[in-house]
């Protein structure tokens, strides 16, 4: 069985800072790991998403992941954020055995000036 | 570029009352999924559907029904609301491939008194 385990539910960062948002995933077959993003009031949308080849992926609005094996991670990163990124986050994972994405439980991700 | 639709956009029901959220997308996508987003639990799905004509459950199908007449349409019925029900209620669409990111509509807020 898949899951996937968001490790902060809130994040709070100054304007311009860096930051991480952690996700963990178990899977016993290969996966497929997107991150989506949620503003205020509206539906999700993707960021970015890792399929195969480099383990470092770049989204949209600066984002990036970096696919982890052995650590079974997909860490999102982003090294300046703005007033605009803050939103909820959720990191989700697919697979070959079957078409049902998985969802954590979202990062709440709050960018003070 | 509409993707997908989601009617109405709130509702307030009382107890024992019987609604129908209507999904439509414009992607020609197969595959389409009812989730439902809690605080602190992330999406969980409720139905989904391969193509017109099927349905299969989802992880928390229990009160729900639905029906895929035609290919754009999705059609999530709740027979007899409870306060359980009460959530954010979102459609998504795919191209059904294990690797496609999912389409979200702006979501139907539903309370259910």
């Amino acid at each position: 069985a898949q899951s996937v385990t968001q490790l902060d539910s809130q994040v709070p960062v100054f304007e311009e800072a860096p930051v991480e948002l952690r996700c963990n995933y178990s899977s016993s077959v290969s996966v497929y790991l997107f991150w989506y993003v949620q503003y205020p009031n509206q539906g999700l949308q993707l960021l970015l998403k890792y399929l195969s080849g480099s383990t470092l992926v770049k989204g949209i609005n600066g984002f990036e992941a970096e696919f982890n094996k052995s650590q079974t991670s997909f860490h999102l990163r982003k090294p300046s954020v703005h007033i605009s990124d803050t939103a909820e986050y959720f990191c989700a994972v697919g697979n070959t055995g079957g078409f049902k994405t998985i969802f954590g439980a979202g990062t709440r991700l709050f960018v003070k000036a | 570029n509409a993707g997908v639709t989601q009617t109405p956009k709130f509702r307030v029901l009382k107890t024992g009352q019987s609604m129908t959220l209507l999904c439509a997308q414009d992607m020609n996508h197969e595959y389409m999924y009812w989730y439902r987003q809690d605080p602190g639990m992330g999406l969980r799905l409720i139905h989904y559907s391969v193509g017109e004509g099927t349905t299969a459950k989802g992880e928390v199908p229990d009160g729900y029904n639905v029906s895929r007449l035609k290919k754009q349409n999705f059609l999530l019925g709740l027979e007899s609301a409870a306060p359980s029900q009460t959530s954010v209620y979102f459609c998504a669409s795919s191209s059904g491939q294990y690797n496609s990111p999912l389409h979200f509509g702006n979501g139907t807020r539903l309370t259910v008194t």
